[in-house]
């Protein structure tokens, strides 16, 4: 069964500093992998995906990464601001394209 | 990036009513689409898979004659909450599968607020 784990749950840093989250999935035979964006009380924004046969996509300061083998993902921001303030959710797909998300990593940036 | 759209963006109906949800795509036709609810502070639950022309696929615990789906076409997906209680009350979101291309990238729509009163 396919469990996906994010950690940190919160993380709260000053704005410009680099930052790592985490998402760790228990079964690597995935097509890809997906981060999303939650803004409080909004739908989710598609941030980055990546195809099994990549190691990572960048899009502006934000770079996933993934590593099939370890099970392993991270989402890295560069230069944080505190409009990226929000949750960040990671989630795998199963056969016939349901999601299995991670308990998302609530994310503050203070000016 | 595709666009998915949900309406209404908020509803507060009485108890024992129905509530109907829309489910859009907008610029992409989607065979599949998904129903989420999501508690306060919680992640995203699976409720079911929604299939053009057929019948939706119910997640274990979800009732199907209470949230009934309705994929009539190929770019609309509906959710109706029969008879709503107020442990109803959550937030709904959709999202529809682009199969364009071959990244099988899924949108979500802004989701839906119901308070059942």
């Amino acid at each position: 069964k396919q469990e996906v784990t994010q950690i940190p749950a919160a993380l709260s840093v000053p704005e410009g500093e680099n930052l790592v989250l985490n998402c760790s999935f228990t079964d690597s035979a995935i097509y890809n992998l997906q981060w999303f964006r939650q803004d409080p009380g909004k739908g989710l924004t598609s941030l980055l995906l990546i195809q099994s046969s990549q190691r990572e996509q960048t899009s502006g300061r934000l770079n996933a990464s993934l590593d099939k083998s370890s099970g392993r993902s991270t989402l890295y921001i560069a230069a944080s601001q505190p409009g990226d303030s929000a949750t960040y959710l990671c989630a795998v797909p199963l056969t016939g394209g349901k999601l299995i998300f991670g308990q998302g990593t609530e994310l503050s940036v203070k000016p | 990036g595709a666009v998915v759209s949900q309406h209404p963006s908020r509803v507060i109906c009485k108890s024992g009513t129905s509530v109907k949800i829309e489910c859009r795509s907008l610029d992409f036709q989607a065979t599949t689409m998904f129903w989420y609810r999501q508690f306060p502070k919680q992640s995203l639950m699976l409720m079911a898979t929604s299939n053009e022309g057929s019948k939706a696929t119910y997640e274990q615990g979800v009732e199907k004659d209470k949230f009934l789906i309705n994929h009539a076409s190929l770019t609309l997906s509906t959710l109706t909450v029969t008879s709503a209680h107020p442990e109803d009350s959550s937030f709904y979101i959709c999202s529809a599968r682009d199969m364009r291309g071959s990244s099988y990238e899924q949108y979500f729509g802004p989701g839906t607020r119901l308070t059942v009163t």
